[in-house]
């Protein structure tokens, strides 16, 4: 079935360190990929997306490249915040009897100190 | 960006009581809601799809009695826990898929905190 696998947290940087946050997924056809993001307290928001292989996914700094080859969608930034603080969960979506079904990973909790 | 509304954000009731949760779209037509549950620290678990005009589809494992799903209409889905206890205190999320898209992006509410004392 498919599943999503991301990298286990909590992730503490810096300060405008680099930022990645591993995610690797298996999907039977062409899933599409998504991270979201969820801050202290409140629902998830969709952080950036890609529906095809080789699309980048880019918002608010953050990036991420659908790869095929190796089934992965790494979020990288390239300068992280202390307001980036926060859990951010890889998910894909693919075409399930009915509709779409969503697949999240386990969540990365992210501390970033001033 | 299309926009969920859940209500309401937080919610303390005593045990046996039964609890309703809802969950808008506010500026888009849904005609699929999911519910999901999650524990501190850990993922959301789906606990059911919600359909308008016909019955919720439940994950495996949930009580379809003790979570009661409602989807009257394309901008409305609610959640009742019928005769709460203190072990369904939880975070409850709901998200909800725009007609007419193809790409499965979810749209999510705020969630609601429910304590069951």
């Amino acid at each position: 079935g498919n599943s999503v696998t991301q990298m286990e947290g909590p992730v503490t940087l810096s300060e405008e360190a680099f930022l990645t946050i591993n995610c690797t997924y298996t999907a039977t056809g062409y899933p599409s990929l998504f991270w979201y993001v969820q801050y202290p307290g409140e629902g998830l928001q969709l952080l950036l997306k890609a529906t095809k292989a080789d699309d980048k996914g880019s918002n608010k700094g953050f990036e991420a490249t659908y790869r095929k080859e190796t089934t992965s969608f790494h979020l990288e930034k390239g300068s992280v915040q202390v307001s980036d603080s926060a859990v951010y969960f890889c998910a894909l979506s693919a075409p399930n009897t009915g509709g779409f079904k969503t697949i999240f990973g386990a969540g990365t909790r992210l501390f970033v100190k001033a | 960006g299309a926009v969920v509304s859940q209500h309401p954000s937080w919610v303390i009731c005593k045990s046996g009581t039964s609890v309703k949760i809802e969950c808008r779209s506010l500026d888009f037509q849904a005609t699929t809601m999911f519910w999901y549950r999650q524990f501190p620290k850990q993922s959301l678990m789906l606990m059911a799809t919600s359909n308008e005009g016909s019955k919720a589809t439940y994950e495996q494992g949930v009580e379809k009695d003790k979570f009661l799903i409602n989807h009257a209409s394309l901008t409305l889905s609610t959640l009742t826990v019928t005769s709460a206890h203190p072990e369904d205190s939880s975070f409850y999320i709901c998200s909800a898929r725009p007609a007419g898209t193809n790409t499965g992006e979810l749209f999510f509410g705020e969630g609601s905190r429910l304590t069951v004392l």
